[in-house]
Order: structure tokens, then sequence, then C-alpha cells
């Protein structure tokens, strides 16, 4: 186990609808990144939380918001969903400065957009 | 053009075959490279990390970066059932994001 969670595992929303997806990091791993996975394809980058705040973003649009809470917990807000935000979310926990091969995976939680 | 290319697969081979998983990429600047197994319903986990080029080992998994013609491979000896998942290849430059690969599908028959 990555000590990483996420929730919830499954959800299924229809277009124009908005939707929040949470993560629960190790304990002393302040940094996370989310990543958006579709069928078939390797992770991409959405964006990145440290110490509360985001520093770094990939080729997302806006309705695309994160949070990042002082217990190690973040969210991921997607707004007027579309159907192709269907796919699988995962977030990713590290300690600050720490490289990649300290950063550990949660689970996902799978959306479907109808 | 992707910044990096695998091949999806899938791939199928029998028990206690070696397997070798590959991806080229354009941007000279990657200097991180990573190979990540991904079960279903599972998110990925880290296998081999490398810096730079040459080779590293670990167990049955070997991982190969030869920055000079932009191509990494995972190589894993005496195959398992238990090694059927989808292999995923990561890389990166001095900036947080990691890029992926869009993933190779390995099935291993017992």
């Amino acid at each position: 186990e990555t000590g990483v969670t996420q929730s919830p595992t499954h959800l299924i929303k229809t277009r124009g609808q908005q939707v929040t997806l949470r993560c629960s990091s190790q304990s002393g791993h302040n940094t996370v990144s989310w990543y958006q996975q579709a069928l078939g394809q390797g992770p991409q980058f959405i964006f990145q939380y440290y110490r509360e705040e985001e520093n770094g973003r990939g080729n997302f649009p806006p309705r695309f918001s994160g949070l990042q809470f002082p217990n190690y917990s973040s969210e991921l807000n997607v707004n007027a969903l579309e159907l192709d935000d269907s796919a699988l979310y995962l977030c990713a926990s590290r300690p600050a400065g720490g490289s990649a091969d300290t950063q550990y995976f949660g689970p996902g939680t799978r959306l479907t957009v109808l | 053009q992707k910044e990096v290319e695998q091949d999806p697969g899938p791939l199928s081979v029998p028990e206690g075959a070696i397997v070798s998983l590959n991806c080229t990429y354009s941007n000279s600047a990657f200097q991180y490279f990573m190979w990540y197994r991904q079960y279903s319903r599972k998110g990925p986990e880290l296998l081999m990390y490398t810096y730079s080029s040459g080779n590293k080992e670990d167990g049955r998994f070997t991982a190969q970066v030869d920055k000079s013609s932009k191509y990494i491979s995972l190589f894993i000896r005496d195959s398992q059932p238990s090694d059927s998942a989808t292999y995923l290849c990561a890389m990166k430059d001095s900036s947080y994001k990691l890029i992926f690969g869009s993933g190779t599908r390995l099935l291993v028959r017992p």
C-alpha cells in the first residue's frame, strides 16, 4: 500500500455538472499532483500543489481547480463537466524536495460523464 | 507528435520468457526516466527510476537509458503471470511534472 487514498472509487455524473474528488496523502507529504488518465492512455499532468498553493499546471482549462489542506488532504474540482472528462483521476504525493522515486500514486477515482 | 511514444501492445508471452518494453522520446531535456506498473483498477506503482544514460538492475528487472538515441527500455527476466499488467514509461526534466507514455499491456501466459 502507498498510504495514498482517494474517494470515491467510482462516480457517475452528467454533462454540465460539477464534481469534487478527494485525496488523502501520507503524513509529511506536502506536495500533491493530480493526473488524468483516459482509457488506454498514460496519465496526463493536471496541476501540483505545495503548501496549499498551486505551483504548476498542465494543459487543462480553468474549470479544473484544486485545493490542498494542512492535514495532507486535497481536492480536485471540475466544473461544467464534458463527456471527454470521463477518465481515471489519480493523485500522487511526495515529501517536499522529494524526487520522483519518493512519489506515490493513489488508486484513482474513475469518473464517468454521461 | 507526442513527446513520449510507447507501443500499446498487447504483448503476450509464455511464462519464463524475457520481456522487452520500449519507449522513445523527443525532448532532449528529459533527465529522469521511470517505469511504472499498473494493475487493472489500481494506481501506477514505481518499478525503476534512473537518471541519465546507463543500466540499472533490480532483481528480475533491468532498465536501460540511451539518451543519444532518445530510447529507454525495461527488461523483465523469467516473466511470471503476476507480471501481467500495463507498463508505463515516464520521464521528466528538472521540473515537477511527469510525462507518461500511453502504456504497454503485457500478458504472461502460464
